[in-house]
């Protein structure tokens, strides 16, 4: 069975630092690229950014309200993917989820399947 | 970055019903569109990809159609465990972007 589980959210002060985990089994982690979304309380979705394999040069790109301050790395070895948020904003109070690119033919992919997420609260 | 507008934002409908939602990109995408359902207190699950196209386990009553920058997603026959809310997202470019979701409610 597919499963991502992420870990790390908490409570942390505006200016601060947090990392998250993302532990994935189930299926080849090296082989897939891998994606954060999060989701504000009540809100829709918004994608952090994500992480490509070993053979795309662990390229990484970001959403435009992260970059700059997020950043995302991943350990093949431990089958984990990571978040390093930096300079927390208050609006980055958000529920936040890994997630698994599966690739299609034709350059058509989707995330699936989604961690059950974990909370960042940002708060004095 | 590509904008997503999804339409209505909300919709109340009954069991049985068929359901449309529509989503428009800022700019061609072709088809590069999937929808998403998630159910509260729940992660989102795929439900369309390329923007008609049905991944493996999802139920036939889901439909999708458009290219470039109308799309729709169809549920035939609703049923009671299609109460949720569903997004549409483009992958045509970085950033990813999804739409602002569609809750479709008991009537």
């Amino acid at each position: 069975e597919v499963q991502l589980v992420e870990s790390g959210g908490r409570l942390v002060q505006p200016g601060g630092s947090l990392k998250l985990s993302c532990a994935a089994s189930g299926f080849t982690f090296s082989g897939s690229a891998m994606h954060w979304v999060r989701q504000a309380s009540g809100k829709g979705l918004e994608w952090v950014g994500r992480i490509r394999s070993k053979t795309n040069n662990y390229a990484t790109a970001y959403g435009g309200s992260v970059k700059g301050r997020f950043s995302i790395s991943r350990d093949d070895s431990r089958n984990t993917v990571y978040l390093q948020m930096n300079s927390l904003k208050t609006e980055d109070t958000a529920v936040y989820y890994c997630t698994r690119h599966v690739a299609y033919i034709g350059d058509w992919y989707v995330f699936d399947p989604w961690g059950q997420g974990t909370l960042v609260t940002v708060s004095s | 970055d590509i904008q997503m507008t999804q339409s209505p934002s909300s919709l109340s409908a009954s069991v049985g019903d068929r359901v449309t939602i529509t989503c428009r990109a800022s700019q061609s995408i072709s088809t590069y569109l999937s929808w998403y359902q998630q159910k509260p207190g729940k992660a989102p699950t795929v439900l369309i990809y390329a923007a008609s196209s049905l991944p493996s386990g999802v139920p036939s009553r889901f439909s999708g159609s458009g290219s470039g920058s109308d799309f729709t997603l169809t549920i035939s026959n609703l049923q009671p465990e299609d109460f949720a809310v569903y997004y549409c997202r483009q992958s045509y470019s970085v950033p990813v972007t999804f739409g602002g979701g569609t809750k479709v409610e008991t009537k």
